[in-house]
């Protein structure tokens, strides 16, 4: 099957830096990726759209300035929290769709815990 | 707008034994995917099967099959033979693939435990 990576798979920052995650799609390209929040117990929470060559398109109620993501080519893209707060803590997954198999692939997650 | 529903915060099985996991969704098209996902203490999501809309037969997966309900919008996962390995949460998801770039819309989740 495909398989997406994610690096890295846990942060710790202090509050106030930067954190960047990267997601890619290992064995085929990918022109959309979907950034997920997840908290403990519950269901994926879709924060992000981000689109190969484009801008990313947000969900309702994310702050794209607090949350940027980069889609720098048909394998990677990137999330970056900016101004990290303690809120913020949380596990990021991100995913991709591969057309030819008609399904979506996850990475294996990020948890991000802001001290 | 397209939701799923999945009315079983919890559920639990004897090893062995076969557990039904429901799931509802609403929508007003006629083609679109259905998939259930398991994510482990590891909380990695892993597909265990997929279903086209078009297709009336069940898919089946090993020891994992559904009920696909296409009227009563209904889609439900049967486990059989249930395995220690098996406990996880569930979502069931719903995509209308090619016209929403592949966007996933997820249930609420279902937290199996399977009993030695």
């Amino acid at each position: 099957g495909a398989v997406v990576s994610q690096h890295p798979s846990r942060v710790i920052c202090k509050s106030g830096t930067s954190v960047k995650i990267e997601c890619r799609s290992l064995d085929f390209q990918a022109t959309t990726m979907f950034w997920y929040r997840q908290f403990p117990k519950q269901s994926l929470m879709l924060m992000a759209t981000s689109n190969e060559g484009s801008k990313a398109t947000y969900e309702q109620g994310v702050e794209k300035d607090k949350f940027l993501i980069n889609h720098a080519s048909l394998t990677l893209s990137t999330l970056t929290v900016t101004s990290a707060h303690p809120e913020d803590s949380s596990f990021y997954i991100c995913s991709a769709p591969n057309w030819k198999q008609e399904t979506q692939y996850f990475g294996p997650g990020t948890r991000l815990l802001v001290l | 707008a397209q939701t799923v529903t999945q009315s079983q915060p919890e559920m639990s099985v004897q090893e062995a034994e076969t557990v039904t996991l429901s799931c509802t969704y609403d929508t007003s098209e006629n083609n679109y995917y259905l998939f259930w996902y398991k994510q482990p203490p590891s909380r990695q999501m892993i597909l265990v099967i997929r279903q086209e809309a078009y297709k009336q037969q069940n898919a089946t997966e090993n020891r994992f099959s559904v009920n696909f309900q296409k009227a009563a919008k209904s889609f439900s996962l049967k486990i059989s033979d249930s395995q220690l390995g098996d406990t996880a949460m569930y979502f069931c998801a719903f995509t209308r693939y090619y016209n929403q770039g592949g966007k996933l819309i997820f249930g609420q989740g279902t937290e199996l435990s399977v009993k030695p």
